[in-house]
């Protein structure tokens, strides 16, 4: 079974500045992928970014970036500059390699200031 | 290259009523998954299908709830008898395959409100 634990329920930032949205999981399975998701106010799952668990090197996609610690079981994501369009509900999920089910945690909601 | 479309965006339904959830794939996509978010929760899996075959329902209530992935046409979750606990954004994804790298890719989805 996979556990994904998002312990930051809401955060509050200024826009410009970079933001850190914490993630740990809890899996046996050898190998398995993580993933963000943004949800804004009006309903849609948009997919962020994606890291495998043999990745040698944190994922990037533009503002987005995973801070991916294997030993501590965490994958933080950090979005860099941020704009008042990140304000949004951010969800982190996995799934094993050998598996299609997406596990995910309860989410974290940011709300970036002007 | 449309992405994955799901119908009605909104739907209401009284207790006891039928809800039918629509979900088209995206082009080439022949695995179906769906998914439902309670408030203030994250997407818990409920079922996984393939063109004609439900490979994983482990997440679906063993009651009231059913889904199908037709030959033709789109792939349908159905709630009989609905009850307010239904009120909730259920969410379909589409992939290529069912294995690693194969990202999921969602619908809108479509909140189901039951009074």
């Amino acid at each position: 079974a996979q556990k994904i634990t998002q312990t930051q329920p809401g955060m509050f930032v200024q826009e410009k500045e970079a933001v850190t949205l914490d993630c740990t999981y809890d899996t046996s399975d050898p190998s398995y992928g993580l993933f963000w998701y943004k949800q804004p106010s009006s309903g849609e799952m948009i997919f962020l970014i994606y890291q495998g668990s043999y990745d040698q090197q944190n994922a990037t996609e533009g503002r987005y970036s995973l801070n991916f610690q294997k030993a501590r079981k965490s994958a933080n994501l950090v979005i860099s500059a941020s704009q008042l369009g990140d304000s949004a509900m951010y969800f982190c999920a996995m799934r094993a390699s050998d598996d299609y089910k997406l596990s995910f945690g309860a989410g974290t909601t940011v709300t970036v200031r002007a | 290259n449309a992405g994955v479309m799901q119908n009605p965006r909104h739907l209401v339904r009284r207790r006891g009523q039928e809800a039918r959830l629509r979900c088209s794939p995206m082009k080439g996509h022949s695995h179906v998954y769906w998914y439902r978010q309670l408030p203030e929760e994250g997407l818990k899996f409920m079922v996984y299908l393939q063109k004609e075959n439900i490979i994983d329902e482990s997440g679906m209530p063993k009651e009231r709830f059913s889904a199908e992935f037709p030959k033709e046409g789109p792939s349908i979750l159905r709630i009989q008898q609905v009850v307010r606990g239904d009120s909730a954004a259920y969410f379909c994804a589409s992939s290529l395959g069912g294995l690693e790298g194969d990202e999921q890719f969602f619908g809108p989805g479509t909140r189901l409100t039951v009074l």
